[in-house]
């Protein structure tokens, strides 16, 4: 079946590091991949998606490229603040439209 | 535009007793969602509408869950009679008319305890 693997948190970074959040998918036919963000006290939103392989989807200095050799969608960005702490979902979307998530990675950044 | 509005917020049962929640989608929006999120992992689909019509119910415990969606517009879930393992967050999600690209809007969720 259609599934997501996310890497474990909690992650843990001083502010200006660099951050990747793994993420692979199994999947029949071709999803659309997303990363949603549930910062504290708030409810999910979407971060950023790409909708085809080697799509690069990006939003506020986080990029994520949809690599379909690979089936991975890993999150990066280049320097991580303090107001990036959140817990970051990777999910996938397939052919009957429902959308699976995986189980989240918690992500801290230490000023 | 107004998001996804839910109600309650906060619900605290005890074991055996029965829940609802309510969930209102962005204008327009034909697919609605309703997930259970279980403290430390992701949103598990509970089911999915499409205007007035159940898309996938697979994952809902059907012999105490239900749901509807009167009118294709807003939706309530109801839990009866409510187990311990029921405590979760419950979140209602929308979309525009079903495609692989558009993304899901969430409400604030629902916290439900059950003791």
């Amino acid at each position: 079946g259609n599934s997501v693997t996310q890497m474990e948190g909690p992650v843990t970074l001083s502010e200006e590091a660099f951050l990747t959040i793994n993420c692979t998918y199994t999947a029949t036919g071709y999803p659309s991949l997303f990363w949603y963000v549930q910062y504290p006290g708030e409810g999910l939103q979407l971060l950023l998606k790409a909708t085809k392989a080697d799509d690069k989807g990006s939003n506020k200095g986080f990029e994520a490229t949809y690599r379909k050799e690979t089936t991975s969608f890993h999150l990066e960005k280049g320097s991580v603040q303090v107001s990036d702490s959140a817990v970051y979902f990777c999910a996938l979307k397939t052919g009957g439209f429902k959308t699976i998530f995986g189980a989240g990675t918690r992500l801290f950044v230490k000023a | 535009e107004a998001g996804v509005a839910q109600s309650p917020r906060y619900k605290i049962i005890e074991k055996r007793q029965s829940v609802a929640f309510w969930c209102n989608p962005i204008s327009g929006h034909a697919t609605l969602y309703w997930y259970q999120q279980i403290l430390g992992q992701g949103p598990k689909l509970l089911i999915q509408f499409q205007n007035n019509g159940v898309v996938d119910d697979s994952q809902l415990p059907k012999d105490r869950f239900s749901a509807e969606r009167l009118k294709g517009v807003d939706s309530t879930l109801k839990i009866q009679p409510a187990k311990l393992e029921d405590s979760a967050v419950y979140l209602c999600a929308s979309s525009l008319a079903g495609t692989m690209n558009t993304e899901a809007f969430f409400g604030q969720g629902t916290r439900l305890t059950v003791v």
